[in-house]
């Protein structure tokens, strides 16, 4: 069994101040995990992945996510915010080791930024 | 390329209507999956296509039919919807090694914004 909790429901941000969205997660299997924007009216765009290769993972857009094991969580943050950021995010987890398995969806963030 | 392609963008149609949305990628991803995300919710699962078969049904009711009449290409076809249906239809793809799917990344695309009246 998986899940993920995203911590925030909103979070809001001045333009060139950092970003911190924050998820936690739980698998029985090795999890990859994935950050997914959604741009109003939009489809998912993914941001960043992590499959054990390197816990520190960059994604598109200056976004980076570091997998921290021991506190379950794979917080999302980038340096300095941009308007074009505001969106919907979903911190996703897939894990089953066997099977088509589900992907399982936080419950989303929504990025207010603040001109 | 790592495009997924959906039509209509937008529907409307009533509740004795008959339609499809249509979903095409040319990643060679052999898996396939819709999704239907009503407004401030995730994306819910609704079926996995593996190799051209359903794989995974969650409990979808059957006034939604999938077809996947090629590996790029996955039909919904609607009939008889209600109200409740209404929502953004997402459809996703992925690589699929004979049935493991496990931390494949999913393209999505823009999806079908469906109003049911």
């Amino acid at each position: 069994a998986q899940s993920v909790t995203q911590l925030d429901s909103h979070v809001s941000v001045s333009e060139g101040t950092p970003v911190l969205l924050r998820c936690n997660y739980s698998s029985s299997y090795s999890p990859s995990l994935f950050w997914y924007v959604q741009h109003p009216n939009k489809g998912l765009q993914l941001l960043l992945k992590y499959t054990s290769a390197a816990t520190l993972v960059k994604g598109i857009n200056g976004f980076e996510a570091e997998f921290k094991k021991s506190e379950t969580s794979f917080h999302l943050t980038k340096p300095s915010a941009h308007m074009s950021d505001a969106a919907e995010y979903f911190c996703v987890v897939s894990g089953s080791n066997f099977g088509n398995e589900k992907l399982t969806f936080g419950t989303g963030t929504r990025l207010t930024i603040i001109p | 390329d790592t495009e997924v392609t959906q039509t209509p963008k937008h529907l409307v149609m009533g509740m004795t209507n008959k339609k499809s949305l249509k979903c095409e990628q040319h990643m060679g991803h052999r898996a396939m999956y819709w999704y239907k995300q009503k407004a401030k919710k995730p994306p819910e699962l609704m079926f996995v296509y593996s190799y051209e078969k359903l794989s995974i049904n969650e409990s979808v009711p059957s006034r939604f039919s999938p077809e996947c009449p090629n590996s790029s290409l996955l039909n919904l076809h609607l009939h008889a919807l209600q109200p409740e249906d209404s929502a953004l239809y997402l459809c996703a793809s992925s690589q699929d090694r004979w049935g493991r799917t496990q931390g494949k990344t999913q393209y999505f695309g823009p999806g079908t914004r469906l109003l049911v009246l």
